[in-house]
């Protein structure tokens, strides 16, 4: 069975803060590795491509463990806007399984 | 920025009704899906769809659903009776090859 396990918070966070969020996934054979955003009743937005050497994008650090089949998401300097759920995917590029979602609110 | 459409919003239906839910795909995308999201759950895979017959599929998808792109632009999800617990936010997505899937805003199903 083709499992995405996330820990599902919430994370509450200041303003500034940064924060990590963890996802493991079960099927070894999964070679696409994705974070998506979800705002409340939503479709999910692709924040970023996670690889193997690790990529930044701006505030945002994806890392990927290939080994422990682990996948991590930072974010720094923490904005208000940041405030979602974000939903960690891994699979082939035909099908995506994804986590629960790690919801974060971000406080002023 | 292109985007992917899907029609109608929102369908509120009587169980037992058949439903088509409309996705209009990123014009250059080749590969076509449907996940569904029950409130409050995760986000789950139903199909994909590519070259003109379905790629994989999720135990989800049982006989009841359907899929088909009758022109060059559409790709419709099709169930066929509708039960209570087919309600939920119905997201069709769609990629290039081996690229990250882009979602249209969903269509709510509400079955009554």
């Amino acid at each position: 069975r083709k499992e995405v396990e996330q820990d599902p918070g919430p994370f509450n966070v200041p303003e500034g803060a940064t924060v990590a969020f963890n996802c493991t996934y079960s099927n070894s054979a999964s070679q696409s590795f994705f974070w998506y955003r979800q705002d409340c009743r939503k479709e999910p937005k692709l924040l970023m491509s996670v690889y193997s050497s690790g990529n930044e994008d701006g505030r945002f650090t994806a890392q990927l463990n290939r080994a422990s089949q682990y996948i991590s998401l930072l974010i720094r300097d923490s904005k208000l806007s940041d405030s979602a759920t974000y939903l960690c995917s891994s699979g082939s590029a035909r099908q995506l399984t994804f986590g629960s979602g790690t919801q974060l609110t971000v406080l002023p | 920025e292109p985007e992917v459409t899907q029609t109608p919003s929102h369908q509120v239906t009587q169980m037992g009704q058949e439903v088509i839910l409309r996705c209009v795909p990123i014009s250059n995308h080749l590969y076509f899906y449907w996940y569904r999201q029950i409130l409050g759950q995760k986000v789950e895979f139903l199909v994909s769809f590519y070259n003109n017959e379905i790629s994989e599929k999720s135990e989800i998808f049982d006989d009841q659903f359907s899929v088909e792109r009758p022109d060059g632009s559409n790709f419709t999800l099709k169930i066929r009776s509708t039960k209570l617990e087919d309600s939920a936010m119905y997201f069709c997505a769609s990629s290039d090859d081996w690229q990250p899937q882009h979602f249209g805003d969903g269509t709510r199903l509400s079955i009554l």
